[in-house]
């Protein structure tokens, strides 16, 4: 199976920040990611397919870059509705496996 | 717009079953594969199990191969999990979610429902 790490497992930022959320693959898996957000108590809500590709009526302050094994998610000027959970994705092989997750939160 | 409710959830003793079952609305669920995810209370996401828009192929995580059944009725536009000799560490809220490709075979979630939880305890 393939393991997904993420870095960091939390962080604390600033409204105006910008974020960036790093996810690894243990091996290669082209741009086959996805990053989810997901608020307390809340399902998660997709972001980003294909690594870069943002899903439709996500804001683009969301961007995605990478390929392979290393994958980045930057949010370029932090709100107070972007406090939450990020996790990354692989779609590339069953069984589909989550990053542990990485939580942005008020500093 | 696309909807997706579970249903189904509830406690249940080591070793029990249960079936959940999601309905979708909104969309052509005939067209589209579907996953089931899970979270355990404080834990991260778990990907579970997916089948095909027809029901072909189906697909499960090491942790539940062999104890639950994915499948799906086109006729009723509705999505099962039975889950069969549970265990503790099946406790958490299970999420239904559209797969992004049409007659694929499974790639990206766009769309989650709110989840339903099960508890497994004596």
């Amino acid at each position: 199976d393939i393991q997904m790490t993420q870095s960091p497992s939390s962080l604390s930022a600033s409204v105006g920040d910008r974020v960036t959320i790093t996810c690894r693959a243990s091996q290669g898996i082209s741009n086959y990611l996805a990053w989810f957000q997901q608020k307390p108590g809340k399902a998660p809500k997709s972001l980003i397919y294909g690594a870069s590709s943002l899903q439709s009526g996500v804001p683009s302050k969301f961007s995605g870059s990478g390929s392979g094994t290393d994958f980045t998610l930057t949010i370029s000027s932090l709100q107070p509705e972007d406090f939450a959970t990020y996790y990354c994705q692989q779609y590339n092989s069953y069984p589909f496996t989550f990053g542990p997750g990485t939580k942005v939160d008020i500093k | 717009q696309v909807q997706l409710v579970e249903s189904g959830g509830g406690v249940v003793q080591p070793g029990g079953s249960l079936r959940l079952s999601c309905a979708a609305s909104g969309f052509t669920f005939s067209g589209y594969g579907m996953h089931w995810v899970r979270q355990a209370p404080g834990k991260g996401l778990e990907w579970v199990a997916f089948i095909r828009y027809d029901g072909s192929n189906k697909y499960y995580a090491d942790s539940v191969k062999g104890r639950f059944t994915i499948s799906r009725d086109n006729s009723k536009n509705t999505l099962y999990l039975q889950m069969n000799s549970l265990r503790a560490e099946d406790t958490a809220v299970y999420y239904c979610a559209k797969d992004l490709s049409y007659l694929g075979f499974g790639e990206n979630s766009d769309y989650w429902g709110q989840g339903t939880l099960v508890t497994v305890s004596s």
